[in-house]
């Protein structure tokens, strides 16, 4: 069974510094990997979807990494902002279901 | 354009009693997936519909729960003589195709269940 972690559960940084969140999970043998932010009484927004044949993926501020054959991606935020204030989530996607990890809780300090 | 959205956004029910969650997904997209929320825990993956094929139920914790969706489009989840430890956020997700390999899924809101 795919087992995924993150680290830390927990983040809190001043305005302005750079990040990584970290994504772990115990089987490589993924069809692509999505990192998610979850905003309260929104539901999920996708922000980054990987392939298992791609290394990683940027969107502005965010670039996802992936090593697949470790089972670690990271997502890297520059210049972060309170807006980003918010939980991380990545999922993998095995066979045809999704494990998604517990969440990193960021907190961005104006 | 609209979004997934679900209703209700809360519902609070009697251990004992039945529920019934909605999903309206983003239309034209195939897949709709079901997904479950506990507190301080990560999503789980529920049941999944894609187009006219059977459903794959293979999340669903008991047979409790059940859902369907008609005409391919709106869905509803059944929970039957909900338990306490039924309480978590559920949310509903939707995709252009299969979703499994390359399409990224898109969220609805959620609604949280609370059993007491």
């Amino acid at each position: 069974k795919q087992e995924v972690t993150q680290i830390p559960a927990a983040l809190s940084v001043p305005e302005g510094e750079n990040l990584v969140l970290n994504c772990s999970f115990t089987d490589s043998a993924i069809y692509n990997l999505q990192w998610f932010r979850q905003d309260p009484g929104k539901g999920l927004t996708s922000l980054l979807l990987i392939q298992s044949s791609q290394r990683e993926q940027t969107s502005g501020r965010l670039n996802a990494s992936l090593d697949k054959s470790s089972g670690r991606s990271t997502l890297y935020i520059a210049a972060s902002q309170p807006g980003d204030s918010a939980t991380y989530l990545c999922a993998v996607t095995f066979g045809n279901q999704f494990y998604f990890g517990t969440g990193t809780s960021l907190t961005v300090i104006p | 354009g609209a979004g997934v959205s679900q209703s209700p956004s809360n519902k609070v029910t009697e251990k004992g009693k039945d529920v019934e969650l909605r999903c309206d997904p983003i239309s034209g997209h195939t897949a709709l997936y079901w997904y479950r929320q506990s507190l301080g825990q990560g999503l789980e993956f529920l049941i999944y519909f894609q187009g006219n094929s059977a459903p794959d139920k293979s999340g669903l914790p008991s047979d409790r729960f059940s859902a369907e969706r008609t005409g391919g489009s709106v869905s509803t989840l059944t929970i039957q003589r909900t338990q306490q430890e039924d309480s978590a956020v559920y949310l509903c997700a939707s995709s252009t195709t299969s979703g499994a390999s390359t399409d990224t899924q898109y969220f609805g809101p959620g609604t949280r269940l609370t059993v007491l």
